[in-house]
């Protein structure tokens, strides 16, 4: 079976903090691909990465970078220099391919605030 | 190019009715996936179309059932409408699918509320 875990259920920050979400995994698939999704009070989930199981390097884009180890089994995502408009619930997600026709598994999101 | 498109946004029933709601994809996408939103239970995966096709489906009762026309337009319903059934409903739309690379993007939900 696939799990996601978000720990984190609020994280309220001040404006400019830095700040982790964490994300780890569980998979007996050896392919699979992990997402961020970000989900603003307007309801839509907005695609923010993807990242395959085979490339372990960090990326980088803009304020946000996103570190997979899969040693841990994690994917955590890092917000630098947080703003207002980061206010969120976010989202990983896990999809695999060995289990054929599996759909995309959320982690029950984590929910942050940015403070002005 | 326009998102995906949910109809209506918002939506108040009640106990023992029925309900349809819509999604328009992506242009281009074929695959239409439709997904369940509560507080308790997160994001918790419907079913998939595909050609007209229901490819993939999750562990819902039988009263959500769902449709896919030959533009790819979806359509899901919901009968004899539970209190439980409360819960924001997203439509997710990708080039083709089951395939765990894809890039699955979704609409804004329709928010429903069962009295």
């Amino acid at each position: 079976a696939q799990k996601v875990t978000q720990a984190q259920t609020e994280i309220s920050v001040v404006e400019k903090e830095d700040v982790t979400l964490d994300c780890v995994y569980e998979t007996r698939d050896t392919t699979y691909y992990l997402f961020w999704y970000k989900q603003p009070p307007s309801g839509e989930l907005v695609f923010l990465i993807r990242r395959n199981s085979f490339d372990e390097q960090n990326e980088i884009s803009g304020r946000y970078s996103w570190n997979f180890q899969k040693s841990t089994s994690s994917f955590n995502f890092t917000i630098t220099a947080s703003q207002v408009v980061d206010s969120a619930v976010y989202f990983c997600a896990l999809s695999g391919a060995a289990s054929g026709n599996t759909p995309l598994v959320f982690g029950k999101g984590t929910r942050l605030s940015v403070i002005a | 190019k326009a998102g995906v498109t949910q109809t209506p946004r918002y939506l108040i029933k009640t106990r023992g009715q029925q309900v349809t709601l819509s999604c328009s994809p992506i242009s281009g996408h074929r695959s239409v996936s439709w997904y369940q939103q509560t507080p308790g239970q997160g994001l918790q995966f419907l079913f998939e179309y595909f050609s007209e096709t229901q490819r993939n489906k999750g562990n819902f009762p039988g009263r959500f059932s769902g449709r896919q026309f030959s533009n790819s337009r979806s359509e899901m319903n919901v009968s004899t409408l539970e209190l439980g059934d409360s819960a924001l409903y997203l439509c997710a739309s990708s080039l083709i699918p089951h395939r765990p690379e894809n890039i699955q993007y979704f609409g804004a939900g329709t928010r429903l509320s069962v009295l």
